[in-house]
């Protein structure tokens, strides 16, 4: 079976600042790992995904991810925090052969970026 | 401009009244899902539908109805027996894959709210 935790419910950090939000997975098969956001009062959009080729993974706005299979991580960073990127994020996994379901969804992270 | 549209924005419900959310795509997806978010956890899985005509319950599927008639469309019913349907429902699209499995994203709606009156 499959399990995606987000490590942290809620993440504060200053404008400039790197930002770390983490999530672990648990999976029976090769997986794919996505994050996305949501900012409030609307849909998800993707920011990265990995798919088993490069183990580190460049997104949109700035974010990357590595993947990290010894230590089922799959953590996002961004180098320097801006007040745009404060928003829910989540981090999901899709597992092979895991029968009905598709994707499975972190319960997510709040991001507060101060000024 | 490809995307997904939900209708309403905002909804209320009435006590024993069943409601029909809105969900069309143009990016000629073959597979689409609905979810449920609540404060404070992750989308849960409703329904999906990986091609026309058919779909599948997902992990909270009691309570909710849906149709696949067309590609571009896959509305969602709340009927009365949803004891609980205060929530923010989310209507999402993906290049179609083996039931059950999908390394491509999916790509989501604005949502739709209900209340209850």
């Amino acid at each position: 079976a499959q399990s995606v935790t987000q490590l942290d419910s809620h993440v504060s950090v200053s404008e400039g600042t790197p930002v770390l939000l983490r999530c672990n997975y648990s999976s029976s098969y090769s997986p794919s790992l996505f994050w996305y956001v949501q900012h409030p009062n609307k849909g998800l959009q993707l920011l990265l995904k990995y798919t088993s080729a490069a183990t580190l993974v460049k997104g949109i706005n700035g974010f990357e991810a590595e993947f990290k299979k010894s230590e089922t991580s799959f953590h996002l960073t961004k180098p320097s925090a801006h007040m745009s990127d404060a928003a829910e994020y989540f981090c999901v996994v899709s597992d092979r052969g895991t029968g009905r379901r598709a994707l499975t969804f972190g319960s997510g992270t709040r991001l507060q970026v101060q000024p | 401009d490809g995307g997904i549209t939900q209708s309403p924005k905002y909804l209320f419900r009435k006590e024993g009244q069943n409601v029909t959310l809105s969900c069309e795509q143009n990016l000629n997806h073959d597979a689409m899902y609905w979810y449920r978010q609540d404060p404070g956890q992750g989308l849960r899985l409703i329904y999906y539908s990986q091609i026309v005509n058919d779909f599948q319950k997902g992990d909270i599927a009691e309570g909710y109805s849906v149709s696949r008639e067309k590609k571009e469309s896959f509305p969602l019913t709340v009927t009365s027996a949803q004891k609980n349907p205060t929530a923010f429902y989310l209507c999402a699209s993906s290049i179609g894959g083996r039931l059950g499995y999908s390394n491509q994203p999916q790509h989501f709606g604005d949502g739709t709210r209900l209340s209850i009156l």
